[in-house]
């Protein structure tokens, strides 16, 4: 079975600045695929990024992007310039050949102005 | 499109009841699933379902039924509602190779 660990339950960043959200996985499939949903607390779950296990450019999108380290397992999500609308929980999530998806327990992000 | 349709939105129940937890899609994703959410565990699946007529059962199915008659529809069944059941109820459909989309969730409550 896949696993999922979000060490960070709490993080807290300036407006303005970078934050990285940690993430590691534990599988042993060789094709696999990492996502990160936001939650924010009006209890939504937004898709963020994707990464595939093959892929060899770390997914970006917008402010978005995924640092992708696949011999430390670690997927990391790193949120540039953030925003107030930022503040939200965040989940990282992972999915096999098996078409299971896995998350992680999250990381509540606060932005502070 | 509409996307992910979860009804109801909130659900109090007595403890032995039963009832459905609706969820359909309207973008013909082959993959569905039920996902609980408690506070500090993340989201957990209960099951989930690769195509009409097929389901299988996550990491959490006891006290659940699900069906999949149809590509559109995912009822999650509660058999006996238990207190241990109280819980934020998410649907989510997805295409084979993408992510997935979420409804807007049900939070249920047994008492």
């Amino acid at each position: 079975a896949q696993k999922i660990t979000q060490t960070q339950p709490g993080m807290f960043v300036q407006e303005k600045e970078a934050v990285t959200l940690d993430c590691t996985y534990d599988t042993s499939d060789p094709s696999y695929g990492l996502f990160w949903y936001k939650q924010p607390s009006s209890g939504e779950m937004i898709f963020l990024i994707y990464q595939g296990s093959y892929d060899q450019q770390n997914a970006t999108e917008g402010r978005y992007s995924l640092n992708f380290q696949k011999a430390r397992k670690s997927a990391n999500l790193v949120i540039s310039a953030s925003q107030l609308g930022d503040s939200a929980m965040y989940f990282c999530a992972t999915t096999n050949t098996g078409n299971q998806f896995y998350f992680g327990t999250g990381t509540s992000l606060t932005v502070i102005p | 499109n509409a996307g992910v349709t979860q009804t109801p939105k909130f659900q109090v129940l007595k403890t032995g009841q039963s009832m459905t937890l609706q969820c359909a899609q309207d973008m013909n994703h082959e993959y569905m699933s039920w996902y609980r959410q408690d506070p500090g565990m993340g989201l957990r699946l209960i099951h989930y379902s690769v195509g009409a007529g097929i389901t299988d059962q996550g990491e959490v199915p006891n006290g659940y039924n699900v069906s999949r008659s149809t590509t559109e529809d995912f009822p999650l069944r509660l058999l006996s509602a238990a207190p241990s059941q109280t819980s934020v109820y998410f649907c989510a459909s997805r295409h084979r190779l993408g992510g997935y989309t979420f409804g807007s969730g049900t939070r249920l409550t047994v008492v």
